[in-house]
């Protein structure tokens, strides 16, 4: 099955304790987004990449890492987690050529 | 920069109706946009994609237009049900970078029995 996987799906902990977020999908997609999702804000893409060793910032990159070191994986990093950071978060994938994108079930981020 | 707007931000209606969700983009030579449905707790899914030299797609139940000189999309959902509850949210690419999508806050439809 077609799918976009990311886990933690809920991780709550403490400001300035690193973590990261996995995301990987399995359709061979070229394009990999990161977003965050806030009530009112709706949703604002963090990073993205194009393909493997090739990423781009997106409108809210600040407090974040990724990495694409392989094509099907695209982590997100919060070096040093702060309480702006709790959102909801979703990973995207989608082939080239402005095909429809595909979503992961979201990771509830809750930092204290 | 593009913006997206969608209005309005909440609709109740029975089940049966035919309804029209509405998302006004402000840069007229947007690349495509999309329709997406997400479900409380669930990622968004992707209904429908138009690109730029379409007027319209479907899907089932599901008709979604394009208008680039009014700088507006509709979807259209007939014959509502109550698995239609859930929020529809549109996405057009940012002006002069396709890779990065500019969302609208969403329509939380409930349909009810």
């Amino acid at each position: 099955e077609a799918q976009v996987t990311q886990n933690p799906r809920y991780l709550i902990t403490v400001t300035g304790k690193k973590l990261t977020v996995t995301c990987s999908q399995n359709m061979n997609h070229e394009y990999m987004s990161w977003y965050r999702q806030d009530p009112g804000l709706g949703l604002r893409q963090i990073y993205y990449s194009m393909n493997v060793e090739v990423t781009d910032k997106g409108d809210v990159p600040e407090g974040y890492k990724v990495s694409r070191k392989e094509k099907r994986n695209f982590p997100l990093i919060l070096e040093s987690p702060s309480p702006n950071q709790t959102s909801l978060y979703f990973c995207a994938s989608r082939n080239r050529g402005g095909q429809p994108q595909h979503f992961g079930d979201g990771t509830r981020l809750s930092i204290l | 920069k593009q913006e997206v707007t969608q209005i309005p931000a909440a609709l109740s209606v029975p089940e049966g109706e035919n309804l029209v969700l509405n998302c006004s983009f402000t840069d007229s030579a947007i690349y495509n946009l999309q329709w997406f449905r997400q479900d409380p707790g669930k990622g968004l899914t992707s209904l429908l994609l138009i690109q730029s030299s379409q007027r319209e797609q479907t899907s089932g139940r599901l008709n979604a237009s394009l208008d680039k000189s009014s700088g507006r999309s509709t979807l259209y959902i007939a014959a509502s049900q109550p698995g239609d509850s859930a929020t529809y949210l549109c996405a057009g690419p940012n002006a002069g970078n396709n890779r990065k999508l500019i969302w609208g806050l969403g329509t939380s439809l409930a349909v009810n029995p």
